[in-house]
């Protein structure tokens, strides 16, 4: 069955970097686009960034453009979120979530997520 | 992006329907066909119930059902169950980026 499993979350300094993985398995991985989405504590759910699924086509919500960046390693079945200046507001379970189709288009599995917190 | 509106909460009692609107623009929810419906319960994670508007992956039950009209999606729960007591979120494709629901609380009273 599909499994997604999220790690490399923690407690960072604002300004500092972390790395998000997402280990996948039960599924012909590189037939699918990946999402990254995160809930604030207390929040709403917010869109981050997706990748297609041979990696040639990489999106960016607002609030994340320029600072974090989405990748995948197929020969893996790995997706990866580095995400670089880290801010206050970027606190958050961040979930790695498996796309219906290549190119994009609707989260379907969803893994657990990863605790990022941002504090000083 | 601005975030899709819903209503923050939503309640019923069991066995009777409730219905949340996603109301957004003709550049998201308007737009396109990839409006899906997610359901959370606290501590685990999301659930697909509804994708492209009105379909439904396979092991959710029929008593979930969406529609749209215009720049409004709408997701209507029938026979509630207490099962049914979780946070509801729409989301639509943005024309390059994707945008999430403010969210709506059920209550099953």
């Amino acid at each position: 069955q599909v499994q997604l499993v999220e790690s490399g979350g923690g407690v960072v300094q604002p300004g500092r970097s972390l790395r998000l993985s997402c280990a996948a398995s039960g599924f012909i991985f590189s037939n699918y686009a990946f999402h990254w989405v995160r809930q604030a504590p207390g929040k709403g759910l917010e869109w981050v960034s997706i990748v297609s699924d041979d990696g040639s086509n990489k999106v960016y919500g607002d609030s994340v453009r320029g600072r974090f960046t989405i990748s995948r390693d197929n020969s893996r079945n790995m997706v990866y979120l580095q995400m670089n200046g880290l801010r206050v507001e970027d606190s958050a379970i961040y979930y790695c979530a498996k796309d219906r189709y290549g190119s994009g288009g609707t989260p379907h599995w969803w893994g657990q997520g990863t605790l990022v917190t941002v504090s000083s | 992006q601005s975030a899709l509106t819903q209503p923050p909460s939503a309640s019923g009692s069991p066995g009777q329907s409730v219905t949340i609107s996603c109301t957004g623009t003709s550049s998201d929810v308007g737009g396109y066909n990839f409006v899906s419906w997610y359901q959370l319960h606290p501590g685990e994670a999301p659930k697909l119930l509804i994708y492209e508007i009105n379909k439904r992956p396979s092991g959710v039950p029929e008593r979930f059902s969406g529609s749209k009209s215009g720049n409004t999606a709408s997701l209507t729960v029938s026979g509630l169950r207490a099962e049914d007591e979780a946070d509801y979120f729409c989301y639509s494709f943005a024309g390059s980026t994707y945008v999430f629901g403010t969210g709506t609380k059920v209550t099953v009273l």
